[in-house]
């Protein structure tokens, strides 16, 4: 199995609608990370998480929001998507050297 | 802050022939530094690290790179090139220690010609 997982892995939606992306992990890290892909620019960091009580803004958080249920999982949210929203969204964990990714969830925003 | 910067979005190479990716970096302190490799429709993998200690690190799959702190780099490198590299490899930099984030560089695009 995974030691990270993404749900859904694609996502089609429309402008204006809340959409959720999850992440579990089995590797037992506190560190957790949600990043964005866009090509050409690499992977911009949206919000980290340290430990559940824990939350910290990336990059690019505007427009983004994040729920740490368990030291497990990591969830990602969109209020009211919007089509620059589309893009490939990665998961990752760290134990503090080094961050270890999920498969990504490719969101399109209509 | 901290940056880095890959030259070269695509680079193509033949089968065989020696690979190198570049990667520059700017830290104002001790930095981390680390290369990923995706494949195409996957999450990032990690090819090697450095952290401390040794400078020439090696990794997975025959890739090795090292650290030069004078010119700010860690190049990536394999000396013959196979048709299962062909894929985007990212360097990325986090700040040595606490290690929090990661600033990723936009990534090269690695081709194999047969």
């Amino acid at each position: 199995d995974a030691d990270v997982t993404q749900t859904p892995r694609n996502r089609i939606t429309k402008t204006g609608k809340r959409i959720m992306l999850e992440c579990s992990q089995t590797k037992g890290h506190d560190r957790m990370y949600w990043y964005r892909q866009d090509p050409g620019l690499g992977l911009r960091l949206i919000y980290y998480s340290f430990d559940v009580k824990d939350i910290n803004k990336g990059e690019i958080s505007d427009g983004y929001s994040v729920s740490r249920q368990a030291q497990a999982k990591f969830s990602l949210s969109l209020e009211s998507a919007i089509p620059n929203q589309t893009a490939l969204y990665f998961c990752a964990t760290s134990a503090g050297q080094g961050q270890y990714f999920g498969p990504g969830t490719r969101l399109t925003v209509l | 802050a901290q940056s880095v910067t890959q030259l070269g979005s695509h680079v193509s190479v033949s089968e065989g022939a020696l690979v190198l990716l570049r990667c520059n970096y700017s830290s104002s302190v001790p930095p981390y530094l680390f290369w990923y490799v995706q494949y195409p429709n996957q999450g990032l993998q990690l090819l090697l690290k450095y952290t401390t200690g040794a400078t020439l690190v090696k990794g997975i799959n025959g890739f090795e790179a090292e650290f030069k702190k004078s010119e700010t780099s860690f190049h990536l490198t394999k000396p013959s090139a196979h048709m299962s590299d062909a894929a985007e490899y990212f360097c990325a930099v986090s700040e040595a220690g606490s290690a929090r984030q990661l600033t990723f560089g936009s990534g090269t695009q690695l081709t194999v010609l047969p």
